[in-house]
């Protein structure tokens, strides 16, 4: 079956540190990936995704390129603010239809000021 | 568009009661999903439905809950009875074809 791996937490780091989150993934198919982030309280939001080999996503300064031959999706960031903090969950969808998404277990990332 | 939209935001309920937590789907979205979020567990799928449908609900724990969408502006998630286990972030998502998944801001279940 299908599976997500991301580094434990939480990870602590100054302001304007650089930031990588692994994620490792088993997935039967091609799957698409995913980064999601959530803030205390809320929902989970879509931070970056990719769909096919060599793809890069980013968004607000996040990047994850999809590497099938190490089958990973790290998550990176430059600098960070201590508005980055949150929980980021690495998720992938195994095809292009109506399937739901497998989540890891989440990092919980804390930026100090 | 207001998003995906739950209801209540919380609940707190006592062991052996019915709770039915509620969820409106992006208008235009033929996908939804109910997920659940525990400590121990993480995030797990429960079921998902397609124009309506319930396609896989192997993810629902025990024949105590349930979930209905019977139409496709809105989904029901009821367990009955309730158990201090089912304790739970719940959140709901929709989506439309092979975008990204729109996620709710959840249900706060505290089961006592």
């Amino acid at each position: 079956g299908n599976s997500v791996t991301q580094m434990e937490g939480p990870v602590t780091l100054s302001e304007e540190a650089f930031l990588t989150i692994n994620c490792t993934y088993t997935a039967t198919g091609y799957p698409s990936l995913f980064w999601y982030v959530q803030y205390p309280g809320e929902g989970l939001q879509l931070l970056l995704k990719a769909t096919k080999a060599d793809d890069k996503g980013s968004n607000k300064g996040f990047e994850a390129t999809y590497r099938k031959e190490t089958t990973s999706f790290h998550l990176e960031k430059g600098s960070v603010q201590v508005s980055d903090s949150a929980v980021y969950f690495c998720a992938l969808s195994d095809g292009g239809g109506a399937d739901g998404l497998t989540f890891g277990k989440g990092t919980h990332l804390i930026i100090q000021p | 568009d207001a998003g995906v939209i739950q209801s209540p935001r919380h609940e707190v309920t006592e062991m052996g009661q019915e709770v039915t937590l509620r969820c409106k789907p992006i208008s235009g979205h033929n996908s939804l999903f109910w997920y659940r979020q525990t400590m121990m567990r993480g995030l797990e799928l429960l079921i998902y439905f397609n124009n309506n449908v319930p396609i896989d609900d192997s993810g629902m724990p025990e024949d105590r809950f349930s979930a209905k969408m019977p139409n496709a502006s809105f989904s029901t998630l009821k367990i009955q009875p309730s158990e201090p286990r089912d304790s739970a972030v719940y959140f709901c998502a929709s989506r439309q074809g092979n975008y990204g998944y729109t996620f709710g801001s959840g249900t706060r279940l505290t089961v006592v």
